[in-house]
């Protein structure tokens, strides 16, 4: 079975501050990871991805994430905060790289940039 | 590229009726298509896979007559909400999985649609 816990369900930064938001996974065989951000009322947008090649994984608009096996976790990080990045991210866990299987979401963070 | 819509974006129907959501892959083919449902400031629940020409595979506690799936083409799928009731008011997502789109690694990654939201009456 596979999990993941996202350890904040808000987070609130001032803009131009740095972004951490926290996801720890749980899965039984080598997972693929995601985080994708929902701005209100829409879809999901993949911000970035990690299957099993290089650990730190950098993605669409300055975020990055490192996968980090020895502490099962997958945080999401941007060095700059930016009015448009308040919004909801997701992590996610796939058991299967290259496969379309079944994702597993965490329960959000909502992100909050203040001025 | 690896762009999904579904239509349409806002519902708004009577109860007992019946709601048809369509998803479709504009710029890819996907064998495999998701259904979520999202209940306001939660995370989505995945209902069903549908894998291009066969029965969709439902999970556990989601009603398969009462959300019907088609996946007829390896663009389109379709989930219909019959005889809604109040209790069916959700934001319906759908998702498409790659098989080819000529970015490479991108085959697996699901690709989210903007998404429905139904409200019945």
């Amino acid at each position: 079975a596979q999990s993941v816990t996202q350890l904040d369900s808000h987070v609130s930064v001032s803009e131009g501050t740095p972004v951490l938001l926290r996801c720890n996974y749980s899965s039984s065989y080598s997972p693929s990871l995601f985080w994708y951000v929902q701005h209100p009322n829409k879809g999901l947008q993949l911000l970035l991805k990690y299957t099993s090649a290089a650990t730190l994984v950098k993605g669409i608009n300055g975020f990055e994430a490192e996968f980090k096996k020895s502490e099962t976790s997958f945080h999401l990080t941007k060095p700059s905060a930016h009015m448009s990045d308040a919004a909801e991210y997701f992590c996610v866990v796939s058991d299967l790289a290259g496969t379309a299987s079944k994702l597993t979401f965490g329960t959000g963070t909502r992100l909050q940039v203040t001025l | 590229g690896a762009v999904v819509s579904q239509h349409p974006s806002r519902v708004i129907c009577k109860s007992g009726t019946s709601v048809k959501i369509e998803c479709r892959s504009l710029d890819f083919q996907a064998t495999t298509m998701f259904w979520y449902r999202q209940f306001p400031k939660q995370s989505l629940m995945l209902m069903a896979t549908s894998n291009e020409g066969s029965k969709a595979t439902y999970e556990q506690g989601v009603e398969k007559d009462k959300f019907l799936i088609n996946h007829a083409s390896l663009t389109l799928s379709t989930l219909t909400v019959t005889s809604a009731h109040p209790e069916d008011s959700s934001f319906y997502i759908c998702s498409a999985s790659v098989i080819g789109t000529g970015e490479s690694g991108n085959t697996g990654t699901q690709y989210f649609g903007p998404g429905t939201r139904l409200l019945v009456l």
